[in-house]
């Protein structure tokens, strides 16, 4: 069965930094691209980057740029985000996915206030 | 506001078709396959339809995707108070490089 588990969510001020991780089981993890979406409270999806199977490409929506980076670890079936330089309008649930969304996590909160 | 466009709602009575429209471009649409979710309240999405048409093992062939152009459509026959729910499309776009969505249909079964 495959699964896919967020952590590392949390409360965080502005400015600061967060790194979110994603448990893969169930797959070939190495076989497939994965996505983080995000979902702000009481919106819609938004796609925030992924990543090509061997790590080799990665893409990001723009306001993310420069601020976000996704990475994997193969070896160990995770799925990483990390987020610097984070701002209100970043809080949501962030989502982990694969390929093009055929699973999906249960998603972890993101809050960015002081 | 989204780069794909959908009717932020839509209704229909039990056993009723309905249909929700998904309105993109040449960039997206246009020129690549279209998915569609389905999120019930407080819960994840779930991959409803991809490849414009098809379903994934276990999804009731009441569901059904379409696509002409730079719009896409999906199709709910049979309407059941369980397919209340928020139904999202998205789809890659060539220009951005990366995923866009729809922003969203809420459909209530009245």
């Amino acid at each position: 069965e495959v699964q896919l588990v967020e952590s590392g969510g949390g409360l965080v001020q502005p400015g600061g930094s967060l790194r979110l991780s994603c448990a893969a089981s169930g797959f070939t993890f190495s076989m497939y691209w994965m996505t983080w979406v995000r979902q702000a409270p009481g919106k819609g999806l938004e796609w925030v980057a992924n990543i090509k199977e061997d790590g080799s490409e990665k893409y990001y929506v723009d306001s993310v740029k420069g601020r976000f980076t996704i990475s994997r670890d193969n070896a160990n079936n995770s799925l990483y985000l990390q987020m610097n330089s984070l701002r209100a309008e970043d809080t949501a649930v962030y989502y982990c996915a694969r390929r093009f969304f055929d699973y999906w996590g249960q998603g972890t909160l993101v809050t960015v206030s002081s | 506001q989204s780069v794909l466009t959908q009717p932020p709602s839509a209704s229909g009575t039990p056993g009723q078709r309905v249909t929700i429209s998904c309105s993109g471009s040449s960039s997206n649409i246009g020129s690549n396959t279209v998915n569609w979710f389905q999120q019930l309240p407080g819960t994840a999405p779930k991959l409803l339809i991809y490849s414009d048409n098809q379903r994934p093992s276990g999804v009731p062939d009441r569901f059904s995707g379409s696509k002409s152009g730079t719009s896409a459509s999906l199709a709910i026959s049979g309407l059941q108070s369980e397919d209340e729910a928020d139904y999202y499309c998205a789809a890659w776009d060539d220009s951005l490089n990366g995923w866009v969505f729809g922003g969203g249909t809420k459909l209530t079964v009245l």
